[in-house]
């Protein structure tokens, strides 16, 4: 079993849905939790970043962590065709700067 | 400012020849990471510099994975030998600091080398 989990099958959406995503894990020495966006033939790009468990929004984007269930969650609310990417889940303990991804997810945004 | 730059941003090569990709990071960055990502996978980590010491290799594949940053800014990943299975994208990222909890420790992605094995 990989230590972080996310379902990677492709979602499409219309415009103006909100998306959810959402990844599991297994170390409980992970403490912070990332949502990198990466666009075809493009390296990721950090997107949200937390340490605590709870929601924290950017605009559109809301992440959410529940440390308890190892469980953490991406939104995005009034989705964009600009939106359409691939979303990776990250994960890293505390002093130890290799971070462990999810499979990603492919989010197609249809107008 | 310019972010990451990797290059060759595409490689061919034939099954058994040796392979070098470069990583130029953001000015000043003291850390330095190479993953591999795997078609429809997520990036795996393969090896972490602080400056020009290589304090994490433990993601290489295989002793065929050479990497190194001798002036602690440009690294280069060599493969030898190169096999079919190294066929992937081969990401670097950089970040500001190491051991500070915060922004400061985000990782920066380059563009990636796109290396196929013929």
């Amino acid at each position: 079993q990989k230590e972080v989990e996310q379902d990677p099958g492709p979602l499409s959406v219309p415009e103006g849905a909100i998306v959810s995503l959402n990844c599991t894990y297994s170390n409980s020495a992970f403490q912070y939790f990332m949502w990198y966006r990466q666009y075809s033939r493009k390296g990721p790009e950090l997107l949200m970043y937390t340490y605590s468990s709870g929601n924290k929004e950017d605009g559109r984007f809301t992440a959410q962590v529940d440390k308890s269930s190892k469980y953490i969650s991406l939104f995005i609310r009034d989705s964009q065709p600009s939106d359409s990417a691939t979303y990776l889940c990250a994960m890293r303990g505390y002093g130890n700067n290799r971070l462990a991804f999810g499979k990603g997810n492919q989010v197609v945004v249809i107008p | 400012g310019a972010g990451v730059s990797q290059s060759p941003r595409y490689k061919v090569a034939k099954r058994g020849q040796d392979v070098a990709l470069r990583c130029d990071p953001i000015s000043g960055h003291v850390s330095l990471f190479w993953y591999q990502q795997a078609l429809g996978q997520g990036p795996e980590f393969l090896t972490y510099f602080q400056n020009e010491a290589q304090l994490d290799k433990s993601g290489l594949p295989s002793d065929r994975f050479f990497a190194e940053r001798p002036e602690g800014s440009v690294s280069t990943l060599k493969i030898q030998r190169t096999q079919q299975e190294d066929s992937a994208v081969y990401l670097c990222a950089s970040s500001p600091t190491f051991g500070l909890a915060g922004l400061q420790e985000t990782q920066y992605f380059g563009p990636g080398t796109r290396l196929l094995v013929l």
